[in-house]
């Protein structure tokens, strides 16, 4: 079936640490990306997303993605986390001919002080 | 704040009971989307409704309906109500001019049916 797989469901980091979760999604053609933090308690906000042009994306809160279309991927990275990045990272897709998004099962992600 | 809103932001009712959900898009925002987020069933989209109509449908039950009204507000009706129905339930709203749109979410609607 057609999919988003994120395949790390619980990250532990210490402060100051490299983070890179992934994504990869199973449709062909045209896709739209995205990545939404949800902090606790919080609702989902766009972190960055990919629609075309450099493959390499800069979000908010010193994130980036960078988009691999051989590899069907757009994992998410960050040089050095802080305890404030404490949240759940969801990956999405807009698949081919579709408004709606087809979203990850989500990263926890735990930043340890 | 995403400009989105939802009410209630909590709801507790009974099995068999009948509840509505409201959202307010952002404004300019022709487009609202409905998704829930379950434990088991993570993110997943339920309806789109596009200037009043409806534009697209995704795993949403036949329990369920929803409407977007002239002044773009949109309300999810869900009728008699399981437990597994319990979850937070999401709307996002988007201008929809192009195929690269973004989608903002609201607060969401945290729903618990006993």
């Amino acid at each position: 079936a057609q999919s988003v797989s994120q395949h790390n469901h619980h990250v532990i980091l210490s402060e100051a640490a490299s983070l890179e979760l992934g994504c990869n999604y199973s449709y062909g053609g045209t896709v739209n990306l995205f990545w939404y933090v949800q902090y606790p308690g919080q609702h989902l906000q766009l972190l960055l997303k990919y629609f075309s042009g450099d493959p390499l994306v800069k979000g908010i809160k010193g994130f980036e993605a960078e988009f691999i279309k051989s590899k069907f991927s757009f994992n998410l990275r960050k040089p050095s986390v802080q305890w404030s990045d404490t949240a759940e990272y969801f990956c999405a897709v807009n698949p081919p001919g579709r408004r709606a998004l087809t979203f990850g099962s989500g990263t926890r992600l735990q930043v340890q002080p | 704040d995403s400009g989105v809103t939802q009410t209630p932001k909590h709801l507790i009712t009974a099995t068999g009971q009948r509840v509505t959900l409201r959202c307010s898009p952002r404004s300019g925002d022709l487009s609202v989307y409905w998704y829930q987020q379950s434990l088991d069933q993570g993110l997943q989209f339920l309806i789109q409704y596009y200037n009043g109509e409806e534009r697209a449908k995704g795993n949403i039950l036949e329990r369920f309906s929803a409407q977007q009204f002239p002044d773009l507000h949109s309300e999810l009706n869900l009728s008699s109500l399981e437990l597994g129905d319990s979850a937070l339930y999401f709307c996002a709203s988007s201008v929809e001019r192009s195929s690269t749109d973004t989608q903002y979410f609201g607060p969401g609607t945290r729903l618990t049916v006993l």
